[in-house]
C-alpha cells in the first residue's frame, strides 16, 4: 500500500534555531498536509499544499509542495518552546489520507 | 465552544468488556472519521461516514462498530476489548472533500487491562 516516510523521527534542537522535516512517498500524492500535535491533544492543520511546487507560508512555518509531486517539506524558522510537538504530514489521492508517522520536536532548554 | 468534542477522554476497562466512545462536532461538517494512535503515534484510519452513510471501512476487526445516528455524531462501539485495543482513537470532521483537512478532537486514551 501507499506509505509516507516521514524523517528526522525526531529532533533536538536549541531554542532560536531553523527547523527542517520531510515526507517523501513512491507514489504521487494530490493534496499535502503538514499537523501539529500537542501532548494530550488531535493533530492540529497547520498547512495544506494543493499544487505542485507550491511554497505557502503561515506565520513562521513554510511548506512546499515538491515538483515531482511524491513530497514535502516543512521549515520552521527561528523555533520557540510552544512548537515543541510532533509534526505529521499527510498525503491525499483520490480523497484517500495516508498520515506520515511524525517528527518528534524536542526544544532544549 | 469545542469544535469536535470526544467523550470520554480517558476509559480504563477489563479484557472482555464492551465499551463506546462517541463524538459530536458543531463544525457542520457532512464527513466524520474514526482514527486510531497506537503507542508509536502512528496514526490509522479505522472508519469514515459521510451524511450517515459508511464510505471507508478499514481492515479493522468486527468488534469495532461505528454508528453515525445524525451527521453531528458518530460513535465507536467496541465489544470484547482486547489487551492490543489499547490506543489513542481520535474522532474527525471534514467538509467535502478530506483534501481540506480534517478537524480532529482530543482524543480518547482506552487502557485495555
Amino acid at each position: 500500500g501507499q506509505q509516507l516516510n516521514q524523517s528526522p523521527q525526531s529532533m533536538f534542537i536549541q531554542e532560536g534555531e531553523d527547523v527542517s522535516m520531510n515526507c517523501t512517498s513512491s507514489s504521487i500524492f494530490n493534496t499535502w498536509l503538514w499537523y501539529k500535535q500537542d501532548p494530550g491533544e488531535g493533530p492540529v492543520l497547520l498547512i495544506a499544499l494543493y499544487k505542485a511546487g507550491e511554497l505557502t507560508s503561515n506565520g513562521r512555518l513554510t511548506a512546499q509542495f515538491g515538483i515531482t509531486r511524491k513530497d514535502s517539506f516543512l521549515n520552521i524558522s527561528a523555533s520557540i518552546p510552544s512548537d515543541v510537538g510532533i509534526y505529521f504530514c499527510a498525503g491525499n489521492r483520490d480523497d484517500k489520507i495516508i498520515f506520515g508517522k511524525g517528527t518528534r520536536l524536542h526544544i532544549l532548554p | 465552544d469545542t469544535a469536535v468534542s470526544q467523550t470520554p477522554k480517558y476509559l480504563v476497562t477489563q479484557m472482555g468488556n464492551d465499551k463506546s466512545i462517541k463524538c459530536e462536532q458543531n463544525l457542520g461538517h457532512d464527513t466524520m472519521y474514526w482514527y486510531k494512535q497506537d503507542s508509536k503515534k502512528f496514526l490509522k484510519i479505522m472508519f469514515s461516514y459521510n451524511n450517515k452513510e459508511l464510505i471507508i471501512n478499514e481492515t479493522v476487526p468486527n468488534r469495532f462498530s461505528p454508528k453515525s445516528p445524525d451527521k453531528a455524531h458518530l460513535n465507536l462501539h467496541i465489544n470484547s476489548l482486547e489487551l492490543g485495543d489499547s490506543a489513542v482513537y481520535f474522532c474527525a470532521s471534514s467538509q467535502g472533500r478530506p483534501s481540506y483537512g480534517y478537524t480532529f478532537g482530543s482524543g480518547t486514551r482506552l487502557t485495555v487491562v
